[in-house]
């Protein structure tokens, strides 16, 4: 079964720029989720979508918005770049419900997101 | 408001050395614990994840526990090699006040094994 995989890998963007990145999650998973990462920050959580919906959001401002498609990919998109955007973005993807699996996240292996 | 702390910060062993690393949380109400690893640049891969209602999961060399009273959690590496080294991360997701897609992270063990 193929993993979860972002693209792009690395961007790299201008201050007032916006950006859209993309998360393909594992076949059959339902939730995605997708985490800011930064050296001083650490992991931080900025939503989940389960089944098309935004099911919970993080403490991030409204320039950061997502939205999942009917095949549970999903997409954050940030607006008006600023220096401190500067991250791994990280997307994670689960069956999103109850079960054996314990709601267990598979991450994928980020966007590296530069903004100059 | 769930934390979770993982102390040391850093950890510096020669190869073979059995290791533990330390993970506290501060609200026992979590739905489960999983701990990570991820090496520099790199995503996350899943490590062991511990439901609530376990006490201790085992895969390979690695061990952990959950103690939920207390809010701890440790990951016990066994023979430590140099490929061991990376950082090693334990996220709870919380019953109360998020959702099943909202892990919160501690800051992270970064491990080096020295050959």
């Amino acid at each position: 079964k193929a993993g979860v995989t972002q693209t792009p890998r690395y961007l790299i963007k201008t201050r007032g720029q916006q950006v859209t990145l993309s998360c393909s999650p594992i076949s059959g998973h339902r939730s995605v989720s997708w985490y800011q990462q930064t050296p001083g920050q650490g992991l931080q959580f900025l939503f989940e979508y389960f089944s098309e919906t935004q099911r919970n959001k993080g403490n991030f401002p409204g320039r950061f918005s997502g939205r999942q498609f009917s095949n549970s990919r999903s997409e954050m998109n940030v607006s008006t770049l600023e220096l401190g955007d500067s991250a791994l973005y990280l997307c994670a993807s689960s069956t999103g419900t109850s079960g054996r699996s314990g709601l267990e996240q598979y991450f994928g292996p980020g966007t590296r997101l530069t903004v100059t | 408001k769930q934390e979770v702390t993982q102390i040391p910060a850093a950890l510096s062993v020669p190869e073979g050395e059995n290791l533990v690393l330390n993970c506290s949380f501060t609200d026992s109400a979590i739905y489960n614990l999983q701990w990570f690893r991820q090496d520099p640049g790199k995503g996350l891969t899943s490590l062991l994840l511990i439901q609530s209602s376990q006490r201790e999961q085992t895969s390979g060399r690695l061990n952990a526990s959950l103690d939920k009273s207390s809010g701890r959690s440790t990951l016990y590496i066994a023979a430590s090699q140099p490929g061991d080294s990376a950082t090693y991360l334990c996220a709870v997701i919380p019953l109360y006040g998020g959702s099943q897609g909202n892990l919160i992270f501690g800051k992270g063990t970064k491990l080096s094994v020295k050959p």
